[in-house]
């Protein structure tokens, strides 16, 4: 099993649309997790960092399961500036970062 | 303040020959990461260093070898360059382990 797997996408959606991703994560030990934005050929951006059952910041909300060892990222009222490629982000036991592949986003007028 | 600043920002290398990237870490920041983003792939681990030393390594060969200096800005050296070195490589830094990493805007690299 892959350390952070998540749905490759792509998602095409129309504006206004809420949309909603999904990871799994395989270190059960993880206490942190990050949601990271990834505009084309520029670098990973912080998005949403998740310590407890969950975060939200205005059109955005990501929410923990530890039991399933799972995290998403739900966005509301989509904007074509939220296209992008979005990152899952998990803590290895040591100190590097394991990234998912990442789900792109396509939203559309 | 500033925030991560990598250089080159692209680079065209031949293969068998040997690459030097530079980043310097947001401010207050000591610990520096590499990694190396393939294109339509997460960024992947290759290495951390901290207090001039190399903390952890990711499965990368020994072609891949860093450097850390007192200032706390690190180089990332590629020897004996392959095609498949081509890609994106990221380097972000921490206040605190398992806190957010700062990226900088990373080195375009491309082996012909």
């Amino acid at each position: 099993r892959k350390e952070v797997e998540q749905d490759p996408g792509p998602f095409n959606v129309p504006e206004g649309a809420t949309v909603a991703f999904n990871c799994t994560y395989s270190n059960s030990a993880s206490q942190s997790f990050f949601w990271y934005r990834q505009d084309c050929r520029k670098e990973p951006k912080l998005l949403m960092s998740v310590y407890s059952s969950g975060n939200e910041d205005g059109r955005f909300t990501a929410q923990l399961n530890r039991a399933s060892q799972y995290i998403s990222l739900l966005i509301r009222d989509s904007k074509l500036s939220d296209s992008a490629t979005y990152l899952c982000v998990v803590p290895s036991r040591g100190y590097a970062l394991n990234f998912g592949k990442g789900t792109s986003l396509l939203v559309t007028p | 303040d500033a925030g991560v600043t990598q250089s080159p920002t692209h680079l065209i290398k031949t293969r068998g020959q040997q690459v030097t990237l530079r980043c310097s870490p947001k401010s207050g920041h000591d610990t520096v990461s590499w990694y190396q983003q393939a294109l339509g792939q997460g960024p992947q681990f290759i290495f951390q260093y901290y207090e001039e030393e190399e903390r952890q390594r990711g499965n990368f060969p020994d072609r891949f070898s860093g450097h850390q200096f007192p200032n706390y800005s690190s180089e990332l050296n590629v020897n004996a360059l392959l095609l498949g070195d081509s890609a994106l490589y990221l380097c972000a830094s921490i206040r605190d382990r398992n806190t957010e990493a700062f990226f900088g805007q990373g080195t375009r690299l491309t082996v012909v």
